[in-house]
């Protein structure tokens, strides 16, 4: 398996832009993860799924953050409008119930 | 809810010489617990996880660590580190019930190996 796969790598827009980051999780994996890490925070978690519906969103900060699940191979966060106090890294990772996540590489979000 | 302290933001350490990380959790049900290591510019990568049995659990790149239920603490050691060692170490909890599968980190440790 390749892992967890997130897209872009890196991406730099304009304040007041939409953003997309996308995941691909490990297959078989039931739980779905999205996390943000910033020096000042630390890691965060902002929601996760179990079976593609969504189980906990309240580390979501704000309405601007919206995520999904549509199927079990692929989820997106969005943000729309972006701000500058967006700009961090967010990672994707999936596990089985009870394991240890797996987690992607990472999208470094900056926002200008 | 739970929550984990690693209580050393910074541990510099020569190589070959031994190091433990230190982390302590809160919780009021049983636990699963984890420790991860972030290279720079890279995701965070499993080393070992303590989810039942066996109190001493070893992981990869010779790390292991010793989960100690009366002193809430899973601590990581390594008898010899290597320069390559140098990263940030998180160490995790989730629990058995509610929360479904979720992690809860720590604020990360950062190992700085020595010549």
């Amino acid at each position: 398996d390749a892992g967890v796969i997130q897209s872009p790598r890196h991406e730099v827009t304009e304040m007041g832009q939409e953003v997309t980051l996308r995941c691909k999780p490990i297959s078989g994996h039931d739980y779905l993860f999205w996390y943000r890490q910033t020096m000042m925070r630390g890691l965060e978690l902002l929601i996760y799924f179990n079976n593609n519906v969504p189980i906990d969103d309240s580390g979501m900060p704000e309405d601007r953050f919206s995520a999904k699940m549509p199927n079990a191979s692929f989820s997106t966060l969005k943000i729309q409008p972006s701000e500058p106090r967006d700009s961090a890294v967010y990672f994707c990772a999936s596990s089985h119930p009870g394991q240890g996540a797996i987690f992607g590489s990472g999208t470094r979000l900056t926002v200008v | 809810a739970q929550s984990v302290t690693q209580l050393d933001s910074q541990v510099p350490v020569f190589e070959e010489a031994p190091v433990e990380l230190r982390c302590n959790y809160s919780s009021s049900v049983s636990v699963y617990l984890f420790w991860y290591v972030q290279y720079p510019n890279q995701g965070l990568q499993l080393l070992l996880k303590y989810l039942s049995g066996s109190t001493l659990v070893k992981g990869i790149n010779g790390f292991e660590a010793e989960f100690n239920k009366s002193q809430t603490s899973f601590h990581l050691r390594k008898p010899s580190v290597h320069i390559s060692d140098t990263a940030e170490y998180f160490c995790a909890v989730s629990v058995f019930t509610g929360g479904g599968n979720k992690l809860t980190f720590g604020t990360g440790t950062q190992l700085k190996v020595e010549l």
